[in-house]
């Protein structure tokens, strides 16, 4: 199975700040990588797949990068709504794997 | 407007079966993948598998912790996907939720997502 770590695990930020969240895959997975956001007691959302692409409605404020095996997420100005935690997913190879996910809260 | 709406979650005793449903609307459900992903109490998300649309195939993949116990079925004449759990554990504590799979490039990636149900497995 393709192992996904992230990093930080946790982040404490102020309104405004950009934000950098980093996920690794344990083997190439191509660009076959999706980012995902879940507030508490809430379903997680779709924001990022093929590593880069938004999805429908997702403000461009959140952008996705990398390939092979180093992927990052990136809010460029960190707002009260985007306070939740950030999961990303390989959908390479099977059984597709989740990252175990970053906290981000408010400093 | 795309919805996914899990039910059938509940309390079970350990060793028992549960079939959740996810009723869709809002797009043709025999175009796209349909994924169960589980999250324990506190915990992170878990894919648990998914059935590929029936354009390729109609297939089912698995996790090996699943595989044996869970299956993944759909019915196109209602739009609904299903997860047949036997042989229930405490650790299958957790919310379940259904998410679709569009297919791009060789694979699927999830894009809409239910709000989940409950289940329990008690000892």
């Amino acid at each position: 199975d393709i192992q996904m770590t992230q990093s930080p695990s946790s982040l404490s930020a102020s309104v405004g700040d950009r934000v950098t969240i980093t996920c690794r895959a344990s083997q190439d997975i191509s660009n076959y990588l999706a980012w995902f956001q879940q507030k508490p007691g809430k379903a997680p959302k779709s924001l990022i797949y093929a590593a880069s692409s938004l999805q429908n409605g997702v403000p461009s404020k959140f952008s996705g990068s990398g390939s092979g095996t180093d992927f990052t997420l990136t809010i460029s100005s960190l707002q009260p709504e985007d306070f939740a935690i950030y999961f990303c997913q390989q959908y390479n190879s099977y059984p597709f794997t989740f990252g175990p996910g970053t906290k981000v809260d408010i400093k | 407007e795309v919805q996914l709406v899990e039910s059938g979650g509940g309390l079970v005793q350990a060793g028992r079966s549960l079939r959740l449903s996810c009723t869709t609307s809002g797009f043709a459900f025999g175009d796209y993948a349909m994924t169960w992903v589980r999250q324990a109490p506190g915990k992170g998300l878990e894919w648990i598998g998914f059935i590929r649309s029936k354009p390729y195939g109609g297939t089912p993949e698995y996790d090996p912790s699943v595989k044996g116990r869970f299956t993944i079925s759909g019915d196109d004449s209602k739009n609904v996907a299903y997860l047949q759990m036997n042989g229930l554990k405490t650790e299958d504590t957790a919310m379940y939720y259904c998410a679709r799979g569009s297919y791009a490039s060789g694979s699927y990636y999830l894009d809409y997502w239910g709000r989940g149900t409950l289940v329990t497995v008690s000892s």
